[in-house]
């Protein structure tokens, strides 16, 4: 069965400090997508990243940067001098094909408090 | 501009009365799903529809029903026969609901709350 787990459930950081939200995946799939949304405090959920199984290529965006790891299982997102409006609920996400349907699995989320 | 838009944003409800939640997209997406968000459990799945006059139960579809007339238009009724309605609902659409590929795209939400 698919399972995303992010075991923070909140945290709080000063303004400036670097912060990495963790998030582990369960699947017996070998062909999946991986995504993280942020989910400010507006309520709608916008789109951050995509990585798909098999690349385990590091990515940065500005401060932003998403380490994957196969072997852990692990999809870490980490925010580079962090920022006020970095505050928010983050979600990582596993997404895969069952008969035909997309079948997107959620994790608890990250609620992250930048403090200035 | 292209984008979801739910309403309306807050929703009170009496015990024993229906409601429904309006949801519509204008991105020419096939797919559309319905979540319902509670605190400390994520987003969980209610509804998706994979294309207009087809739709399929999610994770917790007991008490709620859909229907899928227009590609633009996923309305989500609450019915009197789900027991625990107070929650934040959230509608999203992506390209196609047939490929793992696609990110969702969400709605502002809905906040309904049961009096």
């Amino acid at each position: 069965a698919q399972k995303v787990t992010q075991a923070q459930t909140e945290i709080s950081v000063v303004e400036k400090e670097d912060v990495t939200l963790d998030c582990v995946y369960e699947t017996r799939d070998t062909t999946y997508y991986l995504f993280w949304y942020k989910q400010p405090p507006s309520g709608e959920l916008v789109f951050l990243i995509r990585r798909n199984s098999f690349d385990e290529q590091n990515e940065i965006s500005g401060r932003y940067s998403w380490n994957f790891q196969k072997s852990t299982s692990s999809f870490n997102f980490t925010i580079t001098a962090s920022q006020v409006v970095d505050s928010a609920v983050y979600f990582c996400a596993l997404s895969e094909a069952r008969g035909g349907y997309q079948k997107v699995t959620f994790g608890i989320g990250t609620k992250l408090q930048v403090i200035p | 501009d292209g984008g979801i838009t739910q309403s309306p944003k807050y929703l009170f409800r009496k015990e024993g009365q229906n409601v429904t939640l309006s949801c519509e997209q204008n991105l020419n997406h096939d797919a559309m799903y319905w979540y319902r968000q509670d605190p400390g459990q994520g987003l969980r799945l209610i509804y998706y529809s994979q294309i207009v006059n087809d739709f399929q139960k999610g994770d917790i579809a007991e008490g709620y029903s859909v229907s899928r007339e227009k590609k633009e238009s996923f309305p989500l009724t609450v019915t009197s026969a789900q027991k625990n309605p107070t929650a934040f609902y959230l509608c999203a659409s992506s390209p196609r609901g047939d490929s793992s590929y696609n990110e969702q795209f969400f709605g502002p939400g809905t906040r309904l709350t049961v009096l």
